[in-house]
């Protein structure tokens, strides 16, 4: 089925540790997205990448990488996670068609 | 900067009510208007949408109208059904530097009881 694919669906880090939530569309669209969803904040965006090969910060980018691998992947990683990190992960594509999230909790 | 403006609630309404979810807006161009649902433990999906002023969107019971002298995209279904319990995001979007900037609410959590 058509749509966009986001894997691990549950992680738990302890703080420091690093890791890389995937995301896959298979629309053929150009652009994808990662943001992040936090209680009484709604989704806030993270990086975006508006083509193959291009990645650019959104409104919270600190302390997270990505890398757009192909026209179809595009993945977020956390280098050194931290508590505050602690947040509902989502990626999106061109017409804003969400994965079903990543739950994050860093102890 | 654009922001949009709704109301967290929760909302909490009983089986077949009227239900409002207010949503403001404000931009510097001219935006699309989105709402989005979001149930337990999934993604976003889109609801409904209108890319211009005195459009109505409308989806499942839902709609909505770009009131753009009031800059507002007030939410409505007129008999709410248990299933409707869930997260509803408004959300604007204008091309950005070459990529859909898309600034959304908080997000209005609706609960529906029998």
């Amino acid at each position: 089925n058509a749509g966009v694919t986001q894997t691990p669906k549950f992680q738990v880090l302890k703080t420091g540790q690093s890791m890389t939530l995937q995301c896959a569309q298979d629309m053929n669209h150009n652009s994808m997205y990662w943001y992040r969803q936090d209680p009484g904040m709604g989704l806030r965006l993270i990086y975006y990448s508006a083509s193959e090969g291009t990645t650019d910060k959104g409104e919270v980018p600190n302390g997270y990488n990505v890398s757009r691998l192909n026209k179809r992947e595009f993945s977020l990683r956390l280098e050194s996670a931290a508590p505050s990190q602690t947040s509902v992960y989502f990626c999106a594509s061109s017409s804003h068609t969400f994965g079903s999230g990543t739950r994050l909790t860093v102890v | 900067g654009d922001s949009v403006t709704q109301m967290e609630g929760p909302v909490t309404l009983s089986e077949e009510a009227f239900l409002t979810i207010n949503c403001t807006y404000t931009a510097t161009g001219y935006p699309s208007l989105f709402w989005y649902v979001q149930y337990p433990g999934e993604g976003l999906q889109l609801l409904l949408k209108a890319t211009k002023a005195d459009d109505k969107g409308s989806n499942k019971g839902f709609e909505a109208t770009y009131r753009k002298e009031t800059t507002s995209f007030h939410l409505e279904k007129g008999s709410v059904q248990v299933s409707d319990s869930a997260v509803y995001f408004c959300a604007l979007r204008e091309n950005s530097g070459g990529y859909q900037k898309v600034t959304f609410g908080i997000g209005t959590k609706l609960q529906v009881i029998p």
